[in-house]
């Protein structure tokens, strides 16, 4: 059990281009989770998977983002047409099926900046 | 949906002395309750969680907290802060029947030598 990880630690990009985050959670946990953390504040929800489908999406989570976990395996967040509110934290994180959110394990996240 | 106040953003305790950290939440019936600890550069770690039963759980590194479903509360406590526990706390609800959790804004905890 290597832990939650995530790529890139960091990223630095210019408003308008388009960006991807890569998460791999621990190997035998169904779900998989990724929030938005900013300053000062507490992560915020933006999405799951159970396996390879995604059944839940926050308001926040607008048309220029997208996640997918084709295999059920390893997930992948694209932001489309960076601006410069979505400088942020973004944190995956893992579980098992459980009847409820689980104990979640997270990743150190990646930081976005967006200049 | 449910919902989380983390009414103290900033604590300074000195080094020995106890600690306490407030949470209430807001949820209709009995939530799930977690404490996670976030140091600089790391990600969320999980202290401890309650989901039923006794509402006096222990956790890892000598924290405990106490479910009061009378005061919506799930407070964290440690009885001797050590240098080491400087952090951000926060505590998070979710909901048994949805996968939703949700987290306060954190309580920033500096240890006085």
């Amino acid at each position: 059990d290597t832990g939650v990880s995530q790529n890139p630690r960091h990223k630095i990009t210019k408003r308008g281009q388009n960006v991807t985050f890569r998460c791999d959670p621990i190997s035998e946990h169904n779900r998989l989770y990724w929030y938005r953390q900013t300053l000062g504040q507490g992560p915020e929800f933006l999405t799951y998977f159970q396996n390879e489908a995604q059944l839940e999406k926050s308001r926040l989570l607008s048309d220029r983002f997208s996640a997918e976990r084709p295999k059920g395996s390893f997930s992948t967040l694209e932001i489309q047409r960076t601006e410069q509110g979505d400088s942020a934290m973004y944190l995956c994180a893992s579980s098992q099926i459980s009847g409820g959110p689980g104990e979640q394990y997270f990743g150190p996240g990646t930081r976005l900046t967006v200049t | 949906a449910q919902s989380v106040t983390q009414p103290d953003i900033h604590i300074t305790v000195s080094e020995g002395a106890s600690l306490e950290l407030r949470c209430n939440y807001s949820y209709g019936a009995t939530p799930y309750l977690f404490w996670y600890v976030q140091s600089p550069g790391q990600g969320l770690q999980l202290l401890l969680k309650y989901f039923s039963g006794d509402t006096l759980v222990q956790g890892i590194k000598g924290f405990e907290a106490e479910f009061k479903r009378s005061q919506s509360s799930f407070n964290l406590r440690k009885p001797s802060v050590h240098w080491s526990d400087a952090a951000e706390y926060f505590c998070a609800v979710g909901a048994p029947r949805n996968n939703d959790m949700r987290f306060g804004a954190g309580t920033r905890l500096t240890v006085k030598p």
